[in-house]
């Protein structure tokens, strides 16, 4: 199994200021069959469904706010809000899709400072 | 359009079983792996395991290996998700995922004397 380990398990950030959450993999989730890491990030709002907001590392969802953003490969990604807008308080996971078990990392609580 | 509708909530007792149902439209039902979340009151999303309607093939996650049967029935392009013995530690939020990041609405489940 691909292990997901996210820093750190709670933040809290001001609004208009950056958050940064990192997730590690404990095997490299990129496919040689299309370049592509196997990487999604979601938000999770109290009483709904998790949202995607990212896939393949860094491709934005459509409608998702440019102030969302991914980044990394192989084992190590991260999760960036450029401006922290209140809305954005939530639980976030990475996700693995490499491996037949898609795995999440444990979530980050996202707070407003 | 892809959509995944989940069977209502239930209350069981402990002991009892339990089968939940997550029914597909919007594409080629055998064609794409269906798996399903767990998440416990205030927790994070673990995921249980997995099946590609098409074979019938089944993995699981080592946690859920044994305590959970997964299976479909392609002639009504449903997943079900099963219990022969809840335990109150069973209680929680089920969704269904498809591949492509599709996601059901849940299913809550509440395991109590």
């Amino acid at each position: 199994d691909i292990v997901m380990t996210q820093f750190p398990d709670s933040l809290a950030v001001s609004l208009g200021e950056r958050a940064t959450i990192t997730c590690n993999s404990s095997q490299s989730v990129f496919s040689s069959t299309n370049n592509k890491n196997l990487l999604a990030w979601y938000q999770q709002k109290p009483g709904q469904p998790p949202k995607m907001l990212i896939y393949w590392a860094s491709t934005r969802k459509s409608g998702v706010p440019d102030r969302f953003s991914g980044s990394g490969s192989g084992t190590d990604f991260a999760l960036t809000i450029s401006s922290l807008q209140a809305e954005d308080v939530a639980v976030y996971y990475c996700q693995q899709y490499h491996s037949i078990l898609c795995n999440f990392g444990q979530g980050t609580k996202l707070e407003i400072k | 359009e892809v959509q995944l509708v989940q069977s209502g909530a239930e209350v069981k007792k402990p002991g009892e079983s339990l089968k939940i149902s997550c029914e597909a439209s919007g594409y080629i039902f055998s064609n794409y792996w269906i798996g399903w979340v767990r998440q416990m009151p205030g927790k994070g999303l673990e995921w249980m395991g997995i099946i590609f309607p098409s074979e019938s093939e089944t993995r699981y996650s080592p946690s859920f290996q044994g305590q959970v049967t997964i299976s479909v029935d392609k002639s009504i392009s449903t997943a079900y998700l099963q219990w022969s013995s809840l335990t109150a530690s069973d209680s929680g939020m089920y969704y269904c995922v498809r591949t492509g990041h599709y996601w059901g609405q849940g299913t809550l489940v509440t395991v109590s004397s």
